[in-house]
C-alpha cells in the first residue's frame, strides 16, 4: 500500500468554524507533513512530524494546530480561519525526514466563507 | 530569500517529441533535487532526483541534468505521452543541514501533450 489518504476532498467553512483535516497513511512512513497550495502555485510546507514529534512549524498562524496521534495519522485542527486561507491542504510522508521521496495524498481542497 | 524558480511556464509539445523542462536555483547550499508531477486533482508525485555530486541520472523515460555552476536544472522526458501532461515542480533542499525534511519548490511548468 504506497497510498497516502486524506478526508474530506472538500470543506467549506465559515471563519467561526472549527473543522479537522485528516491523513492517514500505511507505510509504516515515521515522517510526515502538511503542505498548502493555492492555485497555479507550488506547494508550501507547514509542518513537518518526525516520530510523532512537531519538528518543523514553518511559521504558520496558530489558527492551524497540527497534530499526530500516532504513527499513521495527521490532523490539521483549524479554526478561526480567513478566506485568504482558502486552497488545497496537502499531506505528505516518507520514510524518514531525511528521505525526500515524499508519498503525497490527494489533498483537501478548502474554502473559506 | 533564496528560492528555486523555472525559466518557462508552459511548455507544448507533440506526441512522441522529447520534453526538456528548466529550473535554476539559487540556494548554493542545496545539495538535493527532485523532480515532481502533479497531475489535474492529485497531489505530486516524485519522478527522480539528484544529489549534487551527480551531473545526471537517468530513470524510465527522464533524465535530469545537474549543473552546479550556474545553478541550474533541467528534466528531460523522452517520447513525451498525452499521460505526461501535468505541471511539473523541481524542488530542493540542503540534504546535509539541520532543517530534515524541508522541500522548496519551485514555480512549476505546465507540460501539455497533444496527440
Amino acid at each position: 500500500d504506497t497510498e497516502v489518504t486524506q478526508t474530506p476532498k472538500h470543506l467549506v467553512m465559515g471563519m467561526t468554524n472549527k473543522k479537522s483535516l485528516k491523513c492517514e497513511q500505511h507505510m509504516g512512513h515515521r515522517a510526515m507533513y502538511w503542505y498548502k497550495q493555492k492555485a497555479k502555485k507550488p506547494p508550501e510546507l507547514m509542518f513537518v512530524y518526525s516520530y510523532e514529534k512537531l519538528s518543523i512549524n514553518e511559521s504558520v498562524p496558530s489558527r492551524f494546530s497540527p497534530e499526530c496521534p500516532n504513527s499513521s495519522l495527521l490532523n490539521l485542527h483549524l479554526h478561526a480561519l480567513q478566506p485568504e486561507d482558502s486552497a488545497l491542504y496537502l499531506c505528505a510522508s516518507s520514510q524518514e525526514v531525511w528521505n525526500y521521496e515524499q508519498y503525497f495524498g490527494p489533498g483537501t481542497r478548502l474554502t473559506v466563507t | 530569500g533564496e528560492s528555486v524558480g523555472l525559466h518557462l511556464p508552459t511548455l507544448s509539445v507533440q506526441e512522441g517529441d522529447n520534453s526538456i523542462i528548466n529550473c535554476a536555483y539559487s540556494n548554493s547550499a542545496s545539495d538535493y533535487f527532485i523532480w515532481y508531477k502533479q497531475e489535474s486533482g492529485k497531489g505530486p508525485q516524485f519522478i527522480i532526483d539528484i544529489r549534487s555530486n551527480m551531473d545526471k541520472r537517468q530513470g524510465q523515460r527522464v533524465t535530469v541534468l545537474l549543473n552546479k555552476t550556474v545553478k541550474h536544472l533541467s528534466l528531460q522526458i523522452a517520447a513525451t505521452q498525452p499521460g505526461d501532461s501535468a505541471v511539473y515542480f523541481c524542488a530542493e533542499t540542503n540534504a546535509g543541514g539541520t532543517s530534515y525534511g524541508k522541500l522548496t519548490f519551485g514555480q512549476g511548468t505546465i507540460l501539455t501533450v497533444h496527440p
